[in-house]
């Protein structure tokens, strides 16, 4: 079974502060996504990676895929409080099935 | 609007019941999902219907949930009997590719 584990759970800064969600996994996946879900809504994606070592930026957000493809790391610059929200991390296998990590809690406080 | 679309957005049900969740994907998606999300969690995966094929019905918990795809759009997922255990929001979301986009979900408590 793959299993994704997402650290930290639950984070807690002040706006303008950086920081780092890692997602880790025994198991290669083929591709690494990442999303953003706010309370009563559903994920919306924000970045899919695809190759070892590959690096992707989105404004303040940075992500990361690890060279064996096992795991990921997002990190966001100057964090705003914008930024509160769920983040996912979601490893992709056999038939576009995503296994989901359990999620990181970001609250930016203004 | 063009979203993915679910009803209905809230479901209060007691044990013992049977509920009908309704998922209307994005028009011409060939591929729809369900997954469960407990509170403050990671998605779980259910089932996943991709065209005419044979549905994947992995993820499915128990055979007190099933779930069908008409004419290759509109999906209800079904649960028999529930548990206060089932109590959770069921996400579903459609693709064409490799993006997910995913509906509002609905949430069902179990009294």
């Amino acid at each position: 079974t793959q299993l994704l584990e997402q650290s930290p759970q639950f984070l807690s800064i002040q706006e303008g502060e950086n920081l780092t969600v890692y997602c880790n996994s025994s198991s290669v996946f083929s591709s690494l996504q990442w999303y953003r879900q706010e309370p009563g809504e559903g994920p919306v994606l924000l970045v899919t990676v695809v190759t070892g070592g590959e690096v992707k930026k989105l404004k303040r957000l940075t992500f990361q895929f690890g060279d064996a493809r096992k795991d990921s790391s997002l990190h966001i610059t100057a964090a705003q409080p914008g930024d509160t929200g769920l983040y996912l991390c979601a490893g992709g296998g056999y038939g576009n099935k995503l296994v989901f990590g359990a999620g990181t809690i970001l609250r930016v406080k203004s | 609007g063009a979203g993915v679309s679910q009803s209905p957005s809230n479901k209060v049900t007691e044990k013992g019941k049977d509920v009908e969740l309704r998922c209307d994907p994005i028009s011409g998606h060939t591929a729809l999902y369900w997954y469960r999300q407990s509170l403050g969690q990671g998605l779980e995966f259910l089932i996943y219907f991709q065209g005419n094929s044979a549905p994947d019905k992995s993820g499915l918990p128990s055979d007190r949930f099933s779930a069908e795809r008409t004419g290759g759009s509109v999906s209800t997922l079904t649960i028999q009997r529930t548990q206060q255990e089932d109590s959770a929001v069921y996400l579903c979301a459609s693709s064409f590719y490799d993006e997910q986009f995913f509906g509002p979900g609905t949430r069902l408590t179990v009294l």
